[in-house]
């Protein structure tokens, strides 16, 4: 299996333009998780989906921040407009089962630099 | 907050050493889970312990729970240098809660 994928791995923009980050969960997982790293608030979870269905979204910062799972391959968290303070590494996990606090498996992150 | 929290905040030993990383929480958990993260890498998971068991082992890894004093400790014996990492625990709520994770620890373990 190729682990969860996910693109861009780097990505450079500047204040006001849209960002989309991707992902693509291991086949047959169902749960699905975005998380964003930043060294003074470490990891964060976002929201994360059950069988494509969002389920907690407390963690999205602002209406600026939204995600989609259209289906159970692909998830997509979108930020409009970007801001400087978004700059992090942004994480897409997924997991076998529905609940959300068992074992999940990251992919390698998407690097988000907004100038 | 059930957020664990790992202490020391880094750790330098020489390789052969053993490492000994710990994690509190606050509250009741399900299960604490363990992650290694590389330096521009994702998280890769290690170890799960539930809440029912006070030890568990595998390979050079050895965690222990102690639910009456909301701690963990992670033990990695006969270090070497491709431990070196960010370790991570990870509590799993009982009321059907998310994972929380703690800050980590940063392990540098010298050739």
């Amino acid at each position: 299996d190729a682990g969860v994928i996910q693109s861009p791995r780097h990505e450079v923009t500047e204040m006001g333009q849209e960002v989309t980050l991707r992902c693509k969960p291991i086949s047959g997982h169902n749960s699905l998780f975005w998380y964003r790293q930043t060294m003074m608030r470490g990891l964060e979870l976002l929201i994360y989906f059950n069988n494509n269905v969002p389920i907690d979204d407390s963690g999205m910062p602002e209406d600026r921040f939204s995600a989609k799972m259209p289906n159970a391959s692909f998830s997509t968290l979108k930020i409009q407009p970007s801001e400087p303070r978004d700059s992090a590494v942004y994480f897409c996990a997924s997991a076998l089962d529905r609940a959300a606090r068992g074992t999940q498996y990251f992919g390698p992150g998407t690097r988000l630099l907004v100038l | 907050s059930q957020q664990g929290e790992e202490d020391p905040q880094a750790l330098s030993i020489q390789e052969g050493e053993n490492a000994t990383m710990n994690c509190s929480y606050k509250t009741s958990i399900n299960n604490l889970q363990w992650y290694r993260q590389n330096s521009g890498r994702g998280l890769v998971h290690l170890i799960l312990i539930r809440s029912n068991e006070r030890e568990k082992h595998s390979g050079r890894l050895r965690v222990t729970l102690d639910t009456s004093k909301k701690s963990s400790s992670l033990l990695i014996t006969a270090s070497r240098a491709a431990d070196t990492a960010s370790y991570f625990c990870a509590t799993g709520g009982n009321q059907g809660g998310k994972l929380i994770f703690g800050q980590g620890t940063e392990l540098s373990v010298k050739p």
